[in-house]
């Protein structure tokens, strides 16, 4: 199987700030590699899709980029509802797909 | 608007089974293969299953093959996962998610608790 390792497991920020999340692959997975936000209590809604496609709605502060066995989600310019947890989760192994084990980005 | 709506869950002893239903709505259910992605108490994301959008093809995580059965309703556009054999530590929120190659559009999540 193909293992996803997500740093930081846990991150501190101001509105306003700029953050990145690294996601790393354990074998290169070309770019196939997506990205969700969890809200407590919700189910994942998909902001990136093979590694640097914006879905559709999602704001243009949300960035991916990356491809083989690194890659990173960047927001820029925090808002109050980008508090949430982030998984990447890879679909080069699809249907057997695996996630990371998650970032959860709080308020400092 | 795409929606999709789980239902089935609840409290079952281990060794147990249920069966959970995904009914959906606003999209041509027989082109897309649905998942089942499931998601213990304060714990990640596991992909547990998925099936191909002709059901000709299934999959499984192996922690459930042998266990759990999905199947796909392309005239009613709803999947199942019969769940056999339960143990506690599947206990989790279990998500039906439409799937393209993405999870690009999930259900709210239904609970299944597996204790005695």
């Amino acid at each position: 199987d193909i293992q996803m390792t997500q740093s930081p497991s846990s991150l501190s920020a101001s509105v306003g700030d700029r953050v990145t999340i690294t996601c790393r692959a354990s074998q290169s997975i070309n770019t196939y590699l997506n990205w969700y936000q969890q809200k407590p209590g919700k189910a994942p809604n998909l902001l990136i899709y093979t590694a640097s496609n914006l879905r559709s709605g999602v704001p243009s502060r949300f960035s991916g980029s990356g491809s083989g066995t690194d890659f990173t989600l960047t927001i820029t310019s925090l808002q109050p509802e980008d508090f949430a947890t982030y998984y990447c989760q890879q679909s080069s192994s699809a249907p057997h797909n695996t996630f990371g084990q998650g970032t959860k980005l709080e308020i400092k | 608007e795409v929606q999709l709506l789980e239902s089935g869950g609840g409290l079952v002893q281990p060794g147990g089974s249920l069966r959970l239903s995904c009914a959906t709505s606003g999209f041509t259910f027989n082109n897309y293969a649905m998942s089942w992605v499931r998601q213990a108490p304060g714990k990640g994301l596991e992909w547990v299953s998925t099936i191909s959008a002709r059901s000709s093809k299934t999959y499984y995580a192996d922690s459930v093959k042998g266990r759990f059965t999905i199947s796909k309703d392309n005239s009613k556009n709803v999947v199942y996962l019969q769940m056999n054999s339960l143990r506690p530590e599947e206990t989790a929120v279990y998500f039906c998610a439409k799937d393209a190659s993405y999870y690009e559009k999930w259900g709210q999540g239904i609970l299944v608790t597996v204790s005695p």
